[in-house]
């Protein structure tokens, strides 16, 4: 198993331009996690889909934050314009949700994003 | 609401010291719960888990049990190695989706 896939690595982009990260996440997961990463406030939890769906957005920032899960293997956060205050480490999870609590997430190895 | 309190750090040992990291809970219901481990410039990995009370996860070494009574979930390793520094987040899964992160507690081992 590949594990949950992020790309890019790393983007660094300028205040104003679109940026676009994209997960692949574990086959057979239907449960997909946005979160974001910074010294300030840790780890935040932006956006969770369920079989496709967004449950939940209560997290994302403002409306220059949107995400998409077309089908079950992709999924797509994307900053349209971006800001400096944006630059963070973002990652994606995934797990199974059995109705159970048992299962813990499996995270990517994220996308670090500088705004300059 | 559900919450998971782990104690600050940095905290910094030297190599083949005992570590502990404490963390609590609140949850209703009955919770799972979870350490993670983040090495530099890595995502977060699963440690060890427990799902039910006084169960013991464990893994490379470190320990955890869940213990109902006081709410607690203490992450031990005996013998740290200088590989063992991370940032170490405990967790804990209630009756919905999410995963409850504590805030983390940054480890460095020295040699």
């Amino acid at each position: 198993d590949a594990g949950v896939i992020q790309s890019p690595r790393h983007e660094v982009t300028e205040m104003g331009q679109e940026v676009t990260l994209r997960c692949k996440p574990i086959s057979g997961h239907n449960s997909l996690f946005w979160y974001r990463q910074t010294m300030m406030r840790g780890l935040e939890l932006l956006i969770y889909f369920n079989n496709n769906v967004p449950i939940d957005d209560s997290g994302m920032p403002e409306d220059r934050f949107s995400a998409k899960m077309p089908n079950a293997s992709f999924s797509t956060l994307k900053i349209q314009p971006s800001e400096p205050r944006d630059s963070a480490v973002y990652f994606c999870a995934s797990s199974l949700e059995a109705g159970a609590t048992i299962y813990g997430y499996t995270f990517g190895s994220g996308t670090r994003l500088t705004v300059v | 609401g559900d919450s998971v309190t782990q104690m600050e750090g940095p905290v910094t040992l030297s190599e083949e010291a005992f570590l502990t990291i404490n963390c609590t809970y609140t949850a209703t219901g009955y919770p799972s719960l979870f350490w993670y481990v983040q090495y530099p410039g890595e995502g977060l990995q699963l440690l060890l888990k427990a799902t039910k009370a006084d169960d013991k996860g464990s893994n490379k070494g470190f320990e955890a049990t869940y213990r109902k009574e006081t709410t607690s979930f203490h992450l031990e390793k005996g013998s740290v190695q200088v590989s063992d520094s991370a940032v170490y987040f405990c967790a804990l899964r209630a009756n919905d989706y999410k995963l409850s992160f504590g805030a983390g507690t940054t480890v460095t081992v020295r040699a």
